[in-house]
């Protein structure tokens, strides 16, 4: 049971560039979202999802993408690149049937630097 | 806006005596759950306890437990026998039960420090 998979595990951009962030769970769950965390901040929110085809913005979505087409699938993308969105990031998916109580599984990051 | 704060940086125990990590939240809902996540050097998010809001009763697993204060909207975690391997980073938050699904609200963490 792999649970909560995110690739890569570091990446260098240069300012401008593209890339996905990719998520993938075998649990089920029918919701994921993404996180970043920077230091003294805690991880805050970019964007969740409660199923395929929905989608919704967290505390911080500027800059980011998401798209939701299968139950296992939650990438994360970056259109243009910035300094700013130098973080750790992080995966997260749990069951939304029985209430929030579900908790949350974490993938492992993805180290993430933009020059 | 709901809030989680954590008031203690960092804290350092030595090992084998008991240390209380501190969390005080702010939201207008009455129906929420408490956690706090354990992050090692290895980045990894672990899940150490849970509280449902609606129950008195503190949450405990093994050398864990929590304090919760409703009325006060305290959620201090204490840790008994202390190990080295409890030095990590620790996150208080939680998660709101209502329709919608903004899942977890992080305070910034505590850095646990273990003396041997």
């Amino acid at each position: 049971n792999a649970g909560v998979t995110q690739t890569p595990k570091f990446q260098v951009l240069k300012t401008g560039q593209s890339m996905t962030l990719q998520c993938a769970q075998d649990m089920n769950h029918e919701y994921m979202s993404w996180y970043r965390q920077d230091p003294g901040m805690g991880l805050r929110l970019i964007h969740y999802s409660v199923g395929a085809g929905i989608t919704d913005q967290g505390e911080v979505p500027n800059g980011y993408n998401v798209s939701r087409s299968t139950t296992e699938d939650f990438p994360l993308r970056l259109l243009s690149a910035a300094p700013s969105q130098t973080s750790v990031y992080f995966c997260a998916s749990s069951f939304l049937q029985g209430g929030y109580n579900s908790p949350l599984h974490f993938g492992n990051g993805t180290r993430l630097t933009v020059t | 806006a709901q809030t989680v704060t954590q008031s203690q940086p960092e804290m350092s125990v030595q090992e084998a005596e008991t240390v209380t990590l501190s969390c005080t939240y702010d939201t207008s809902e009455s129906d929420y759950y408490l956690f706090w996540y354990k992050q090692p050097p290895s980045r990894q998010m672990i899940l150490v306890i849970r509280q449902e809001a609606y129950k008195q009763q503190n949450a405990t697993e093994n050398r864990f437990s929590v304090n919760f204060q409703k009325a006060a909207k305290s959620f201090s975690l204490k840790i008994s026998d202390s190990q080295l391997g409890d030095a990590a980073m620790y996150f208080c938050a939680y998660r709101i039960e209502r329709g919608g699904a903004d899942g977890l609200t992080f305070g910034k963490g505590t850095h646990l420090i273990i003396q041997p």
